[in-house]
C-alpha cells in the first residue's frame, strides 16, 4: 500500500515559473525523500529530509517538512524544460526497516 | 547514470512463462531492492536483500522470488506469468546507512506479458 499522496496529480507551468507539489503521508516517519522519474526511466534521488528537519535546499530545489501535519512540499524554482518529469515522495520508517513507500507522483510539464 | 545496471531492458513473453530479471548494484552497495511499477498500482516495493540475505518483504506474489548472490548481484524470478504482471521492474541499491539511506535506481526492465 502507498504511504504518500502527492498533490496535484499533474502540473503544467511555463519555463521560468516555480513549481510546487505536496506530499501527505499517514504514519510517523524517519525521513522523507523526493525522487524524479523521466518518462519510463529509472528514478533519480533528489533530496532527503529527516524527521527532525523542517527545510532543506539543494540547488533550485527546496523541500519543507511539517511532521505535525504529516506533509511535505517540493518547490522547484526557475523551472526548465528539462524539469519535465514525474516527481515522487517516498517515506521511510524504522518500523518498516527503512523500506521506502512511494506516493503516486506528480507529473510536471514545463512548457518552453 | 546511477551505477545500477539491469538486464534485459525489455522482455516480451507469454502467459504462463517464467522469466529472470538481473540487477547489478553500485560498487560497494550491499543492499538491493526490487520494485514493480504499473499504471494501476504505482511503484510497489517487492523485496530487499542485504549482503545475500532477505531483509524485508513487501507486496511480492508467491509466484515471484528473488535472491542475492555472493558477488551481490540479484535476480528476480517471475513465474506462471499473467497479463497483470506486465510492468516496469526496477532494482535499486543502497549502502545501507540507516535513516539517511538513499536508494539508487537502475533503468528498469519493461516486462510485457502477452
Amino acid at each position: 500500500s502507498q504511504q504518500g499522496e502527492e498533490d496535484p496529480q499533474a502540473l503544467s507551468i511555463q519555463e521560468g515559473e516555480n513549481a510546487t507539489m505536496n506530499c501527505s503521508y499517514k504514519t510517523s516517519i524517519n525521513n522523507l525523500q523526493w525522487y524524479r522519474q523521466n518518462s519510463g526511466r529509472g528514478l533519480v534521488h533528489l533530496i532527503l529530509i529527516r524527521s527532525n528537519e523542517r527545510e532543506k535546499h539543494s540547488g533550485r530545489l527546496r523541500v519543507t517538512l511539517d511532521t505535525s501535519k504529516k506533509s511535505s512540499s517540493l518547490l522547484i524554482t526557475a523551472s526548465r524544460a528539462a524539469d519535465t518529469a514525474s516527481y515522487f515522495c517516498a517515506t521511510a520508517t524504522l518500523s518498516n526497516d527503512y523500506k521506502l513507500s512511494f506516493g503516486a507522483g506528480t507529473t510536471v510539464t514545463v512548457r518552453a | 547514470d546511477s551505477g545500477v545496471t539491469q538486464t534485459p531492458k525489455h522482455l516480451i513473453t507469454a502467459t504462463g512463462q517464467r522469466v529472470t530479471l538481473r540487477c547489478s548494484p553500485r560498487s560497494g552497495d550491499l543492499s538491493v531492492y526490487w520494485y514493480q511499477q504499473s499504471l494501476d498500482q504505482g511503484l510497489q516495493f517487492l523485496i530487499q536483500y542485504y549482503n545475500g540475505e532477505e531483509r524485508a518483504k513487501g507486496n511480492i506474489l508467491e509466484r515471484f522470488s528473488a535472491q542475492q548472490f555472493p558477488d551481490l548481484h540479484s535476480e528476480l524470478n517471475l513465474s506462471s506469468l499473467e497479463l497483470g504482471d506486465s510492468a516496469l521492474y526496477f532494482c535499486a541499491s543502497s549502502p545501507w546507512t540507516g535513516d539517511t539511506d538513499t536508494q539508487y535506481f537502475g533503468p528498469g526492465t519493461r516486462l510485457t506479458v502477452l
